[in-house]
């Protein structure tokens, strides 16, 4: 089984369009983040949420409103898409928030085409 | 601000050899370093790690290499594999707190047979 997974894996539509990914990992984590990977592979934290609260939030457009329903759960609307907004969208989740250095689980990922 | 600096961008070694990548980083905070190894299509994935209370660390052909007075680590790839061509990512972070991956720009290693 995946421990992170996250749908859709690609996703091509028109600016200004507005779409989600969804992502759910089933390893018992009470941490979730989404990073970025641009064109040139550069990851980027965009948020952290602990138990379903909002941690981290790195200067990100808020066109971008991630959302936790419940802990295994951290969904990512983008609003009005933009011609940048093309990337790579991971999903990722880590076991606890104050934490030693816990291992950080990545999705596959998911390949957002903006045309 | 790039807080983690990666080199090279690209490499190739011919198969046996060894494979090095080199990482430094600004933030004397940081106090968690992995290395992350990305395939074609999928997430990256944790390699190894280490905390710089300690100059080297190894599992099996990878090793890490620390020098907390240079701010500097690297990620030696000892007898080389062609199933070792992959995207690998340095990183760094603060253990405490906000748990928030600094990754370097990252290296394209392609190992020939």
């Amino acid at each position: 089984d995946t421990a992170v997974s996250q749908t859709p894996k690609y996703l091509v539509t028109q600016m200004g369009n507005d779409k989600s990914i969804k992502c759910e990992q089933n390893l018992g984590h009470d941490t979730m983040y989404w990073y970025k990977q641009d064109s040139k592979k550069f990851l980027k934290i965009m948020f952290s949420y602990n138990n379903k609260e909002l941690i981290i939030n790195e200067t990100v457009p808020n066109r971008f409103s991630p959302k936790s329903p419940d802990k295994a759960h951290l969904n990512l609307h983008i609003n009005s898409l933009e011609l940048g907004d093309s990337a790579v969208y991971f999903c990722a989740s880590s076991q606890a928030f104050f934490s030693s250095g816990n291992t950080i689980y990545f999705g596959e990922g998911s390949w957002l085409t903006v045309v | 601000q790039q807080q983690v600096k990666q080199s090279p961008q690209s490499l190739i070694v011919q198969k046996g050899g060894i494979s090095i990548i080199n990482c430094a980083y600004e933030n004397t905070a940081f106090d968690y370093f992995p290395w992350y190894q990305q395939f074609p299509g999928k997430g990256p994935a944790l390699l190894i790690a280490i905390r710089p209370d300690v100059s080297e660390k190894k599992e099996g052909r990878f090793t890490i290499s620390f020098n907390k007075s240079a701010k500097q680590f690297s990620l030696h790839i000892m007898d080389s594999q062609p199933g070792d061509s992959a995207t690998y990512f340095c990183a760094a972070s603060i253990t405490w707190g906000a748990q928030k991956l600094v990754f370097g720009q990252g290296t394209r290693l392609t190992i020939n047979p």
